[in-house]
């Protein structure tokens, strides 16, 4: 089984509806993190998460909000999707010791 | 601030040829460095990193990278490409010493593999 899982693996939404992209992990990783994947353009950082308790903004943040449920599942959410939301959104955790982030497969979104 | 630049967003070499991926970095104190690989439809995976032992890093699949501090520089090569290769590849870097490790990640390089 994979060890960094997302739900759904791809998504067609409409303009101004609320979405929710889930990840969830076996690694026992405490640090987690939302990027977005644009072309030509890399990843960039959305929100990441230390701890259970702590959830902070990353470069990109307007428009998107986060849970973090517990220390395996880390939620993304558009409160009110718009077609520039349309990309590829990675969940990953981090290995502070290993200085290393592992991604899951991706969710393919698309805003109409 | 940190950035990462990556000179060419597609690269093509035949198979068997030698594969250079460039990769220059700017930070603000000496950084920690990645090369990540991502094969179609799936996630980013690590392939090798500098974190502040030998400048001259192996990674899997035969790829190296070589940390140059006077050239802010984390090239990527492979002396011998294979079908296989072909990929997205993004550097990243990372500011050593921080309370938290947030990863800015380049732009990416296509590599494409012709028989």
């Amino acid at each position: 089984d994979a060890d960094v899982t997302q739900t759904p693996r791809n998504r067609i939404t409409k303009t101004g509806k609320r979405i929710m992209l889930e990840c969830s992990q076996t690694k026992g990783h405490d640090r987690m993190y939302w990027y977005r994947q644009d072309p030509g353009l890399g990843l960039r950082l959305i929100y990441y998460s230390f701890d259970v308790k702590d959830i902070n903004k990353g470069e990109i943040s307007d428009g998107y909000s986060v849970s973090r449920q517990a220390q395996a599942k880390f939620s993304l959410s558009l409160e009110s999707a718009i077609p520039n939301q349309t990309a590829l959104y990675f969940c990953a955790t981090g290995d502070p010791n290993q200085e290393t982030q592992y991604f899951g497969p991706g969710t393919r979104l698309l805003v109409l | 601030a940190q950035s990462v630049t990556q000179l060419g967003s597609h690269v093509s070499v035949s198979e068997g040829a030698l594969v250079l991926l460039r990769c220059n970095y700017s930070s603000s104190v000496p950084p920690y460095l990645f090369w990540y690989v991502q094969y179609p439809n799936q996630g980013l995976q690590l392939l090798l990193k500098y974190t502040s032992a030998a400048t001259l890093v192996k990674g899997i699949n035969g790829f190296e990278a070589e940390f140059k501090k006077s050239e802010t520089s984390f090239h990527l090569t492979k002396p011998s490409a294979h079908m296989s290769d072909a990929a997205e590849y993004f550097c990243a870097v990372s500011d050593r010493g921080t309370s938290y490790d947030k990863v800015i990640f380049g732009p990416g390089t296509s590599l494409s593999v012709i028989p």
